[in-house]
């Protein structure tokens, strides 16, 4: 099956760094990628949409800033948090897709538990 | 605007005893609607989804979800469960739009099987 791998798994980091988080595809290439953030006990919240080649659609309230998004190939895309700050300490979740229509199957990473101290 | 209510945040429930995970959805547009199934320190997978057609979907692990358009209800359920069902279920919809498949989530139900 299809499957999205996300390195690293869980990162700490000092107030004011970066941090970056990669998503790949590892046995299909995906046309189009989606970052997800969540928090305990709350859904998951869609961040940005990225295409290969082309620059992200952030969702209204995400900081284009701060959340850089970059889908470089058809098997990777990266979200970059600059400047981190304790409340960007998250769950950070990929997914990607064949696809660009509704009825296409995302197919998710594990997630990025992201702590900012 | 979409929103999705999982109305459950936990469900006990002993083995093979049948079980119902409520979702509701709140759309102006049509949507297309799913169920995603998180075991624990994986990744969501998709367990069912409807697009169109029949309103009663099924998986091929023994769930089944039925498209209430009057009630904009998506519950999904099983008839006997299995320690292996645990697990946190996450119900979704991403409205029609012939572009990106934007996925919008409830907050899941954990599901725990007892013995």
């Amino acid at each position: 099956g299809a499957v999205v791998s996300q390195h690293p798994s869980w990162v700490i980091c000092k107030s004011g760094t970066s941090v970056k988080i990669e998503c790949r595809s590892l046995d299909f290439q995906a046309t189009t990628m989606f970052w997800y953030r969540q928090f305990p006990k709350q859904s998951l919240m869609l961040m940005a949409t990225s295409n290969e080649g082309s620059k992200a659609t952030y969702e209204q309230g995400v900081e284009k800033d701060k959340f850089l998004i970059n889908h470089a190939s058809l098997t990777l895309s990266t979200l970059t948090v600059t400047s981190a700050h304790p409340e960007d300490s998250s769950f950070y979740i990929c997914s990607a897709t064949t696809g660009s229509g509704g009825t296409d199957t995302q197919y998710f990473g594990p997630g990025t538990r992201l702590t900012v101290l | 605007a979409q929103s999705v209510t999982q109305l459950d945040s936990q469900v006990p429930v002993f083995e093979e005893a049948p079980v119902e995970l409520r979702c509701n959805y709140s759309s102006s547009v049509s949507v297309y609607l799913f169920w995603y199934v998180q075991y624990p320190n994986q990744g969501l997978q998709l367990l069912l989804k409807y697009l169109s057609g029949s309103t009663l979907v099924e998986s091929i692990n023994g769930f089944e979800a039925e498209f209430n358009k009057s009630q904009t209800s998506f519950h999904l359920r099983k008839p006997s469960v299995h320690i292996s069902d645990t697990a946190e279920y996450f119900c979704a919809v991403s409205p029609f739009s012939g572009g990106y498949n934007k996925l919008i989530f409830g907050a899941g139900t954990r599901l725990a099987v007892h013995p």
